[in-house]
C-alpha cells in the first residue's frame, strides 16, 4: 500500500539536544498526524494539523503543516530518555478519509 | 472502557487456521478502524466502520479478511485460512465521530503464523 517518505529513518541524540524529522508525499493532504509508538503499544497522537502553514506546539512538541500540503515536520525541543520511540507521520486526503503511514523515525537517546 | 482494548494480545496460529482478533472501542465512540503493522513498517489501512456499518473495506488484502461490527461497538477481524505472509501487528483504532480527527488506537494484536 501506499506510504509516505519519512526521515530519517532512526536517529541517536545527546539528551538535551533538538531533533527534526520530516514527512513527504506526492499527493496532496488536508490533515497531518504525528504518532510515537513505544514498543508493543500502539501509536499515540502527538500532534493533528488541519490547515496549511499550520505551525502547532505541543510541550516540547512542534509541528508544521507545509505550505504545499505535501509535506510535514516535528520537531522536538531539548530531548530526554523518555522520547525514546519510534514516530510516525500520518496524512489523510479529502475524501479519502483514511490516514497514510510513513515508515517510521526510530529516535534513540543517549543518556 | 478508558482507553481501546484489544484481545488477544498475541496469537499463535498454524498456516491454515483461522483467526479472530477482538477490538473493543471507547465506549461511544462511532467510527472504528482497522490497521495492519508489518514488522519495521507504519500501520496500514484494512477498514473502516461506522457504527455498524461497513463504509470502506478497501485495505482488506484478500477475501480471506472479513471485518464485523454487528452493534456497532465491538468489532471482530477474522482472518481465515491464515499463511504466513499474515503475520503483523493487528491494530484497532476508533474516534468520536467522523474519521476527520486523530485516531485512539488499541495496543494491537500480533500476529504470528507459523
Amino acid at each position: 500500500g501506499q506510504q509516505l517518505n519519512q526521515s530519517p529513518q532512526s536517529m541517536f541524540i545527546q539528551e538535551g539536544e533538538d531533533v527534526s524529522m520530516n514527512c513527504t508525499s506526492s499527493s496532496i493532504f488536508n490533515t497531518w498526524l504525528w504518532y510515537k509508538q513505544d514498543p508493543g503499544e500502539g501509536p499515540v497522537l502527538l500532534i493533528a494539523l488541519y490547515k496549511a502553514g499550520e505551525l502547532t506546539s505541543n510541550g516540547r512538541l512542534t509541528a508544521q503543516f507545509g505550505i504545499t500540503r505535501k509535506d510535514s515536520f516535528l520537531n522536538i525541543s531539548a530531548s530526554i530518555p523518555s522520547d525514546v520511540g519510534i514516530y510516525f507521520c500520518a496524512g489523510r486526503g479529502g475524501s479519502q478519509g483514511n490516514l497514510i503511514f510513513g515508515k517510521g523515525t526510530k529516535l534513540s537517546v543517549k543518556p | 472502557g478508558a482507553g481501546v482494548s484489544q484481545s488477544p494480545r498475541y496469537k499463535v496460529a498454524k498456516r491454515g487456521q483461522d483467526v479472530a482478533l477482538r477490538c473493543d472501542p471507547i465506549s461511544g465512540h462511532v467510527s472504528l478502524f482497522w490497521y495492519q503493522q508489518a514488522l519495521g513498517q507504519g500501520p496500514e489501512f484494512l477498514t473502516y466502520f461506522q457504527n455498524e456499518a461497513q463504509l470502506d473495506k478497501s485495505g482488506l488484502p484478500s477475501d480471506r479478511f472479513f471485518a464485523e461490527r454487528p452493534e456497532g461497538s465491538v468489532s471482530t477481524l477474522k482472518i481465515q485460512r491464515t499463511q504466513q505472509e499474515d503475520s503483523a501487528v493487528y491494530l484497532c483504532a476508533s474516534t468520536l465521530r467522523d474519521r476527520n480527527y486523530g485516531y485512539t488506537f488499541g495496543s494491537g494484536t500480533r500476529l504470528t503464523v507459523v
